[in-house]
């Protein structure tokens, strides 16, 4: 199974400040990796597929790169709504596994 | 506009059954790969199972394979999830999730819909 490591486990950062997080996965994945946003109680939600590809509807201050084991996700200004934990996904083969998760705290 | 939503979860005994169900709306449902997956009590999201469209195809995390089974009616644009044998490290909330599919492949990387959520507990 491919191992994804997520980093940090959390960060404080400000609002407007630039935050970004990374994941490692233990085999190449070429860039079949996601990024989803979960707020307190609510569902998962898709922000960046194809390690790099913009869901429809985020806003454009998200974005990731990365391709084969490491991968970045960056939010350069970040907004109050943006206080949540983020996961990244690989989906180069089954079981699909999620990184350990990256809550984004308020400073 | 996409609809998915869960229910089914419950509190059960360990070693007990429960099936959940996902209802979808909004789409046409044997066109996508579904999942599940979970989240326990103030951790993080686990992959557990995946279908694809048409039902022939089934993929399962190690640490539910032979336990649980995935399956869905597409007459009833319904998804299920029957759990076996529980134990008390299933206990989560149960979310299915809709893959996109862009040029004939499965996109399981593009997990675009989520539905709500459903609890299930496991405990004496």
């Amino acid at each position: 199974d491919i191992q994804m490591t997520q980093s940090p486990s959390s960060v404080s950062a400000s609002v407007g400040d630039r935050v970004t997080i990374t994941c490692r996965a233990s085999q190449g994945i070429n860039n079949w990796l996601a990024w989803y946003q979960q707020r307190s109680g609510k569902a998962p939600k898709l922000l960046i597929y194809a390690a790099s590809s913009l869901q429809t509807g985020v806003p454009s201050r998200f974005s990731g790169s990365g391709s084969g084991t490491d991968f970045t996700l960056t939010i350069s200004s970040l907004q109050p709504e943006d206080f949540a934990t983020y996961f990244c996904q690989q989906a180069n083969s089954f079981p699909l596994t999620f990184g350990g998760g990256t809550k984004v705290e308020i400073k | 506009e996409v609809h998915l939503l869960e229910s089914g979860g419950d509190l059960v005994q360990p070693g007990g059954s429960l099936r959940l169900s996902c209802a979808a709306s909004g789409f046409t449902f044997s066109t996508y790969a579904m999942s599940w997956v979970r989240q326990a009590p103030g951790k993080g999201l686990e992959w557990v199972s995946a279908v694809t469209g048409s039902g022939s195809n089934t993929y399962y995390a190690d640490s539910v394979k032979g336990r649980f089974t995935i399956s869905r009616d597409n007459s009833r644009n319904t998804l299920y999830l029957q759990m076996n044998s529980l134990r008390a490290e299933d206990t989560a909330i149960y979310y299915c999730a809709k893959y996109d599919y862009v040029g004939g492949n499965y996109r399981y990387d593009i997990a675009d819909y989520w539905g709500q959520g459903t609890l299930v507990t496991v405990s004496s």
